[in-house]
């Protein structure tokens, strides 16, 4: 069974920068898993931020991207906002089956 | 405006049947692949089924295959998804959400339904 791994929690100032990562369990994150990257504020549904690994859809603030690092998926947020407290979940795409990382709780 | 609006969340007793429905408006659901996705109650999301566009291929997690079935009618806008053998486990609320058009991903998302399974 794939797992997909997130960090639990991250802390980050306002105006700061902050990256969340995203690993796989069966070795390192290709353009080929597609990582996607959803935002859930509590009570809301998710809200997709990035799909692709790195494209941004239309609704996508520019300071959110996405990014290839060191065999895993990154989301990196600069210039943080307070309304970017909130859950952050990485998807990737295993040949049709789409696995969900644990959510990363990013505290402003 | 693109708008997905799931129906059909229920309470049910473990071993029971329900049909979720997912209506798209603002755009066409042919030419699109749909997905299901779950949430438990304060929990994490939970990838359920994908079904393509003309609705040839479907896939599914490992928790929800032989018991859920995905479908759509493109005539009709919808989609569906079709849960049987429901267990307690299988308790959250479900969200559809729409495929992107060439790079595999999701990008629009349904406010969700409630499905409780319970004695």
């Amino acid at each position: 069974q794939t797992v997909v791994t997130q960090e639990s929690s991250l802390t980050v100032s306002p105006g700061g920068t902050v990256t969340l990562t995203c690993a796989s369990s069966t070795g390192a994150v290709t353009s080929g898993n597609s990582p996607n990257w959803l935002q859930q504020r509590p009570g809301q549904a998710p809200r997709a931020l990035i799909y692709g690994a790195t494209n941004k859809h239309s609704w996508t603030p520019a300071r959110f991207s996405g990014s290839l690092l060191g065999g895993k998926a990154a989301l990196t947020l600069s210039g943080v906002q307070p309304e970017d407290e909130a859950e952050y979940y990485c998807l990737l795409h295993y040949d049709g089956v789409w696995v969900f990382g644990g959510g990363t709780k990013l505290t402003v | 405006e693109v708008q997905l609006m799931e129906s059909g969340g229920d309470l049910v007793q473990p071993g029971g049947s329900l049909r979720l429905s997912c209506a798209a408006s603002g755009f066409t659901l042919s030419g699109l692949s749909m997905h299901w996705v779950r949430q438990e109650p304060e929990k994490g999301l939970v990838w359920v089924s994908q079904i393509n566009s003309d609705g040839t291929f479907t896939f599914y997690a490992d928790s929800v295959k032989g018991r859920f079935t995905i479908s759509r009618d493109n005539a009709k806008n919808t989609l569906y998804l079709q849960m049987n053998s429901l267990r307690v486990d299988d308790t959250g609320f479900y969200y559809c959400a729409r495929g992107t058009l060439s790079i595999p991903g999701l990008d629009s998302w349904g406010q969700g339904v409630l499905v409780t399974v319970s004695s």
